[in-house]
């Protein structure tokens, strides 16, 4: 099991750009997990998606930034039009189940954007 | 929505000694409560967790202590080496939600 794997790992795009990040979760994992970490903070929530549905999407800004989780293929997160404050980690974690009291998360080694 | 303190934000310890990093959560309906560790530049990563129905847990020099009526938890790190040193992250959530501390750079001296 590769475990759950991000790409890019670094990513850095011009303000004005798209910038695209994938994650595939650990094999039998349909739940997935974005968090944001900027520099010397804490993750913060973004989105939480299963197969084809956005269950939670409260920590996404409301401009800008969009997520999926196909039926076929990695999650993608998507950042339209990327400012300089978009530069930070952004983290996908992946579970089984619902995360919460019966299973932990597994995190993925981060996207780090750029945005010069 | 739930907001976790973390205490303190820094800490340095000489190799051996202890290290114990605090934390408050505000929700009281949070009941799962999960400790990463983070090296420079990787993922965070799991090391220890407590659900709320246990009031402690121990994995080797590892040790996590729950105190749901005061809403805090703690970690303890005993016989510290130097690769303890990292960032370490608390968090709580009573769904599918983590939220996080700020994180504590921990520095262990040889």
């Amino acid at each position: 099991n590769a475990g759950v794997m991000q790409n890019p790992r670094h990513l850095v795009r011009r303000r004005g750009q798209e910038a695209r990040l994938r994650c595939s979760p650990m094999k039998g994992h349909s739940h997935v997990y974005w968090y944001r970490q900027l520099p010397e903070e804490g993750l913060k929530f973004m989105v939480y998606l299963q197969k084809e549905n956005i269950i939670d999407e409260s920590g996404m800004p409301k401009e800008r930034f969009s997520a999926e989780f196909p039926k076929e293929g990695p999650s993608i997160l998507r950042i339209q039009q990327v400012v300089r404050g978009d530069s930070a980690a952004y983290f996908c974690a992946s579970s089984p189940s619902v995360q919460g009291a019966r299973t932990e998360a597994f995190f993925g080694q981060g996207t780090r954007l750029t945005v010069v | 929505g739930e907001n976790v303190e973390q205490h303190p934000s820094t800490l340095s310890v000489q190799e051996g000694d202890s290290a114990v990093i605090k934390c408050t959560y505000s929700d009281s309906a949070s009941n799962y409560f999960p400790w990463y560790k983070q090296e420079l530049g990787k993922r965070p990563q799991l090391i220890i967790d407590i659900r709320s129905n246990v009031g402690e847990k121990k994995d080797q020099r590892i040790a996590v202590t729950l105190n749901k009526t005061a809403k805090h938890f703690s970690l303890h790190i005993t016989e510290t080496q130097p690769e303890d040193s990292a960032v370490y992250f608390c968090a709580a959530s009573n769904d599918y939600k983590l939220s996080f501390g700020a994180g504590t750079t921990v520095t262990v001296r040889a």
